[in-house]
């Protein structure tokens, strides 16, 4: 079945360290990729997607580029704040069948000042 | 304001002792859904609604129920509440069951089964 596999946080940076979180995914066919951020008490929000290979989703300074050679989702930040603590996870969705989504196991970032 | 409400936010409660989790979001939504979040696994999905009356299981759906009789109102039910299923417990919702991807979600409720 479709799986996706996140790196193990807590990750922890200083203010302005340049950010990536690994993401790699299982999955038959093309599915669509995406990047959710949930701050400390709240649900999850959507952060970016990219729905098909060489696409490069972008939202408040965070990248992330499919890759379909290696399956891979990395997300980066060239220069992270504070505020960005937060747990990301990596999703797709298959865009066939009831199209559910798949999560990641979550990333813990944490960014000191 | 657009908002998923759930409720309760906190609740602990015993073996066998059923129980209903509300949803209620604010934005006329066609899609709904429900996940349960646990350490190392993320969210997994329990329940969804494309509409009103149209239900279907998610990833793990067993010892609980939904109904969708408004467009609005999304509850979980736990018929028999066992200690597997002590989570973090979500409801989302999005326009479309198409962009269910643009989902919305509640605060969560933090259920405890002893």
């Amino acid at each position: 079945g479709d799986s996706v596999t996140q790196m193990e946080g807590p990750v922890t940076l200083s203010e302005e360290a340049f950010l990536t979180i690994n993401c790699t995914y299982t999955a038959t066919g093309y599915p669509s990729l995406f990047w959710y951020v949930q701050y400390p008490g709240e649900g999850l929000q959507l952060l970016l997607k990219a729905t098909k290979a060489d696409d490069k989703g972008s939202n408040k300074g965070f990248e992330a580029t499919y890759r379909k050679e290696t399956t891979s989702f990395h997300l980066e930040k060239g220069s992270v704040q504070v505020s960005d603590s937060a747990v990301y996870f990596c999703a797709l969705r298959r865009d066939t069948g009831r199209r559910a989504l798949t999560f990641g196991s979550g990333t813990r970032l944490q960014v000191q000042p | 304001e657009a908002q998923v409400t759930q409720n309760p936010r906190y609740l602990i409660t015993v073996t066998g002792k059923k129980l209903t989790v509300t949803c209620s979001q604010n934005m006329n939504h066609e899609y709904m859904s429900w996940y349960r979040q646990d350490p190392g696994l993320g969210l997994r999905q329990i329940y969804y609604s494309m509409n009103v009356e149209v239900t279907d299981k998610g990833d793990v759906p067993e010892g609980y129920k939904v109904s969708r009789k408004e467009k609005r109102n999304f509850p979980l039910i736990l018929e028999s509440p066992s200690p597997n299923q002590t989570s973090l417990y979500f409801c989302a919702s999005s326009l479309t069951w198409q962009s269910n991807e643009k989902l919305f979600f509640g605060s969560g409720t933090q259920l405890s089964v002893l």
